[in-house]
């Protein structure tokens, strides 16, 4: 059973400060790694992907994957109360398109 | 950028009938939509893969008699709910995979559809 795993939270971290999440996957199969926010009551929104070794920037957001490791995080720099959610960890396997999700970490930026 | 259009947003029924949701993608064609259902707090579970002319496949535990799937063109798969009974109430998502974009390209997600089931 391929399975996702990340810390619930809540994480509370202040405004401007870098938040951290974290995730750790079962299958070293996966190929394709996703990090979505999801607000309450909405679908989610894909935030970045990355697919190799190393760190990704996209503006204040940084996905860093170790796959000797099965290790995805995301860090978010300068974090606003906007970005207060839960962020889903999606992985993707090589030999199809499904993904798996982790149960989420909720996030709460502090004003 | 590429829309996936999810419809109703949200739905109440009784017991018993049946609900169908519907999903499109709407500037790209999908071979391949799938179908999640998300209780409150936990995470998307897959429900089944939906494939363009094609039977659905199921997740393990999914009762495909009761969730019937249709993929009739690349543009639109629907999901029946059919039965409905309160423990059948949940958001169910569904996302779908731009057949001309590669294989690692990111799902593009519906809006979900709420259902509750009196």
């Amino acid at each position: 059973q391929k399975e996702v795993e990340q810390n619930s939270g809540p994480l509370s971290v202040p405004e401007g400060a870098i938040a951290s999440l974290n995730c750790t996957y079962s299958d070293r199969g996966s190929q394709s790694f996703f990090w979505y926010r999801q607000y309450s009551g909405k679908s989610p929104e894909l935030i970045m992907f990355i697919y190799s070794n190393g760190d990704k920037e996209d503006g204040r957001f940084t996905a860093q994957l170790n796959k000797a490791s099965q290790y995805v995080s995301l860090l978010i720099r300068d974090s606003q109360p906007s970005d207060s959610a839960t962020y889903l960890c999606a992985v993707r396997g090589g030999s199809n398109y499904k993904l798996t999700f982790g149960k989420g970490t909720l996030l709460t930026v502090n004003p | 950028g590429a829309v996936v259009s999810q419809h109703p947003s949200w739905v109440i029924c009784k017991s018993g009938t049946s609900v169908k949701i519907e999903c499109r993608s709407l500037d790209f064609q999908a071979t391949t939509m799938f179908w999640y259902r998300q209780f409150p707090k936990q995470s998307l579970m897959l429900m089944a893969t939906s494939n363009e002319g094609s039977k659905a496949t199921y997740e393990q535990g999914v009762e495909k008699d009761k969730f019937l799937i249709n993929h009739a063109s690349l543009t639109l798969s629907t999901l029946t709910v059919t039965s409905a009974h309160p423990e059948d109430s949940s958001f169910y998502i569904c996302s779908a995979r731009d057949r001309d974009k590669g294989k690692d390209s990111p799902l593009h997600f519906g809006n979900g559809t709420r259902l509750t089931v009196t």
